[in-house]
């Protein structure tokens, strides 16, 4: 069975300090997609970014980054020089390929991270 | 182009009542499904649809089903709702049947007392 750790609860900082959201994740299968969303206060969910299992490269865009690293089951969002706008509940998701990916998204509960000016 | 709308916004419901949450997509896409979500525990699966005519059990389907008739609408409804129903339900679609992103709608809010 699929799951997902975002054992980071809510994270506090101050603006300008950088913060890393952690996620762990547990699936049986070798072809798998990470994902993570962001949830501002207005309570949409925005996209962030697609891994699949294949591609453990990190990625930058912008002031985010993400590491991934399979041998710790592990995909980690970092933010850079955080702003008050990063403001939101971040949630990590996973997808496996069993029925060509169209049974839906397994999400960890999601880490508040809050920025103090 | 509205992407995704969901009906309504927010609703207050007795326990017992029927309610539909209503979703409805512009953009075409095969797969369709709902969510819910409950401080603390994240979103959790309720029922998806890969396409129009086919839909399957999510996670927490107990008390909840769904009908895809066409692409675009993809309605959840809640036969005697129960206070446990209370949460705030997204509706999403993806692309295709690959493992894409999915888009979310922006939600209905939904107290049931």
């Amino acid at each position: 069975a699929q799951k997902v750790t975002q054992a980071q609860t809510e994270i506090s900082v101050v603006e300008k300090e950088d913060v890393t959201l952690d996620c762990v994740y547990e699936t049986r299968d070798t072809t798998y997609y990470l994902f993570w969303y962001k949830q501002p206060p207005s309570g949409e969910l925005v996209f962030l970014i697609r891994r699949n299992s294949f591609d453990e490269q990190n990625e930058i865009s912008g002031r985010y980054s993400w590491n991934f690293q399979k041998s710790t089951s592990s995909f980690n969002f970092t933010i850079t020089a955080s702003q008050v706008v990063d403001s939101a509940v971040y949630f990590c998701a996973l997808s496996d390929d069993s029925g060509g990916g169209a049974d839906g998204l397994t999400f960890g509960k999601g880490t508040h991270l809050i920025i103090q000016p | 182009i509205a992407g995704i709308t969901q009906a309504p916004t927010s609703q207050i419901l007795a326990a017992g009542r029927r309610m539909t949450l209503r979703c409805t997509q512009d953009m075409r896409h095969n797969a369709m499904y709902w969510y819910r979500q409950d401080l603390g525990l994240g979103l959790r699966l309720i029922h998806y649809s890969n396409t129009a005519g086919t839909t399957g059990k999510g996670e927490v389907p107990d008390g909840y089903s769904v009908s895809r008739a066409n692409t675009d609408d993809f309605p959840l409804t809640l036969a005697s709702a129960v206070p446990s129903q209370t949460s705030v339900y997204f509706c999403a679609t993806k692309e295709g049947l690959l493992n894409n992103e999915q888009f979310f709608g922006p939600g209905t809010r939904l107290t049931v007392l």
